[in-house]
């Protein structure tokens, strides 16, 4: 089967911890999305990655990082930075930047 | 900036009925892309329907069709037959085709289909 898998499904981080979601597509999509949901709000854009080795940041990148080793994954390190972590955090891709994007089940983020 | 704005935040329809749900959106761009996606209690982003702006036809998904007024800057989405498994947050969202890095999400509409 195709798809998008996040794991963990919840994560819990304690203060001045690093924590790191894993996204991974067997789709052979060239491009991924990191979004983070908050309650009553729509999604709003950590960082994308257009292809292998390249990202960029999105509207709320602060605290956050990334890496694009594989097309096939792109974890999101949550760094002690974010001083207001707890979200649901969306991965997503598509085929090319521009298309139709897919999203994985998302991983809740919750702090001790 | 692209701003996309669902003004219901909560909906109700009994089963087998016919529901819309609203979605404007700003933008000074031509060429762009629309979506729906569904969001169930299991969280997962789904995508309903898709529209491109050039296209004249509204999209329709079996018992999902468009209502896309370019001029008035309006996208709603009728759910036609309602099922239970509607029930779900429904979030709009604008894609532009010059800058595809980024959609811009609406604050979701909360629909709740009634046995």
């Amino acid at each position: 089967d195709g798809g998008i898998t996040q794991s963990p499904k919840y994560l819990f981080r304690k203060e001045g911890q690093n924590v790191t979601l894993s996204c991974e597509q067997n789709l052979n999509h060239d491009a991924m999305y990191w979004y983070r949901q908050d309650p009553g709000q729509g999604l709003r854009l950590i960082y994308y990655s257009q292809i292998v080795n390249d990202f960029q940041k999105g509207d709320i990148a602060e605290g956050y990082s990334v890496s694009r080793e594989k097309k096939e994954s792109f974890p999101l390190t949550v760094t002690s930075a974010q001083k207001n972590p707890t979200a649901f955090y969306l991965c997503a891709s598509s085929i090319v930047l521009g298309e139709t994007q897919y999203f994985g089940p998302g991983t809740r983020l919750l702090v001790l | 900036a692209q701003t996309v704005t669902q003004s219901q935040p909560e909906m109700s329809v009994q089963e087998a009925e016919t529901v819309t749900l609203s979605c404007t959106y700003d933008t000074s761009e031509n060429n762009y892309y629309l979506f729906w996606y569904k969001q169930p209690p299991s969280r997962q982003m789904i995508l309903v329907i898709r529209q491109e702006a050039y296209k004249q036809q509204n999209a329709t998904e079996n018992r999902f069709s468009v209502n896309f007024q370019k001029a008035a800057k309006s996208f709603s989405l009728k759910i036609s037959d309602s099922q239970l498994g509607d029930t779900a947050m429904y979030f709009c969202a604008f894609m532009s085709s010059n800058t595809g890095n980024q959609f811009y999400f609406g604050t979701g509409t909360s629909l709740t289909v009634i046995p």
